[in-house]
């Protein structure tokens, strides 16, 4: 199984401002997936964004961006504009290409949001 | 969106009893599901693959006997926690993936709570 390292367990930031979350992974695939989910305090979890190793170009949506550095095997998470509502466990995960469809996920880091 | 309900979302039993969790795809057909086990503050652990209609696989550590699961339709999977003990307390969430659309996407239920006393 692939191991997903995210070496942040916490990380506060302010009201607007800008947070930077790193993950890690391992892997002897080419081509697979990457997602960050989110996890409020409700437990749902909810797909933050994704990106798709063979895709240069660096995923976005909206305030979350993603750094996809493959050789590194480096996927970092952005969020910028920080707002309350963004407080919550954040989990990096892989997925292979192969038909399993099976998530690894890191140890999560929980963002808190200062007001 | 794609909705995947659970039930119950809290569940408390006594040591020895055994425990079903559904976990239903509420709006397409789920040709593949996954059971995860979560603790405080952790990561979720996949549990087992189940996919419609054939046996559950499952991960390398978790005992089949103990952890009964059931696809038999596309759009309903069962966890049973056999003879449950206080150390299978979690959260169990459950997730589903829509075959036919050819989504890379999993939905995830809103997990269920087991408290074995």
């Amino acid at each position: 199984a692939q191991t997903v390292t995210q070496s942040q367990p916490e990380m506060s930031v302010q009201e607007a401002e800008t947070v930077t979350l790193s993950c890690t992974y391992d892997t002897s695939e080419s081509d697979y997936y990457l997602f960050w989910y989110k996890q409020p305090p409700s437990r749902q979890m909810i797909l933050v964004i994704r990106q798709e190793a063979y895709k240069q170009q660096n995923a976005t949506e909206n305030r979350f961006s993603v750094n996809f550095q493959k050789a590194a095997k480096s996927f970092s998470l952005k969020i910028s504009d920080s707002q309350l509502g963004d407080a919550a466990m954040y989990f990096c995960a892989y997925r292979s290409r192969s038909n399993d469809y099976k998530l690894s996920f890191g140890a999560g880091t929980t963002v808190t949001v200062r007001a | 969106g794609a909705v995947v309900s659970q039930h119950p979302s809290r569940v408390i039993c006594k040591s020895g009893t055994s425990v079903k969790i559904e976990c239903r795809s509420l709006d397409f057909q789920a040709t593949t599901m996954f059971w995860y086990r979560q603790f405080p503050k952790q990561s979720l652990m996949l549990m087992a693959t189940s996919n419609e209609g054939s046996k559950a696989t499952y991960e390398q550590g978790v005992e089949k006997d103990k952890f009964l699961i059931n696809h038999a339709s596309l759009t309903l999977s069962t966890l049973t926690v056999t003879s449950a003990h206080p150390e299978d307390s979690s959260f169990y969430i459950c997730s589903a993936r829509d075959g036919a659309s050819g989504s890379y996407e999993q939905f995830f239920g809103p997990g269920t709570r087991l408290t074995v006393l």
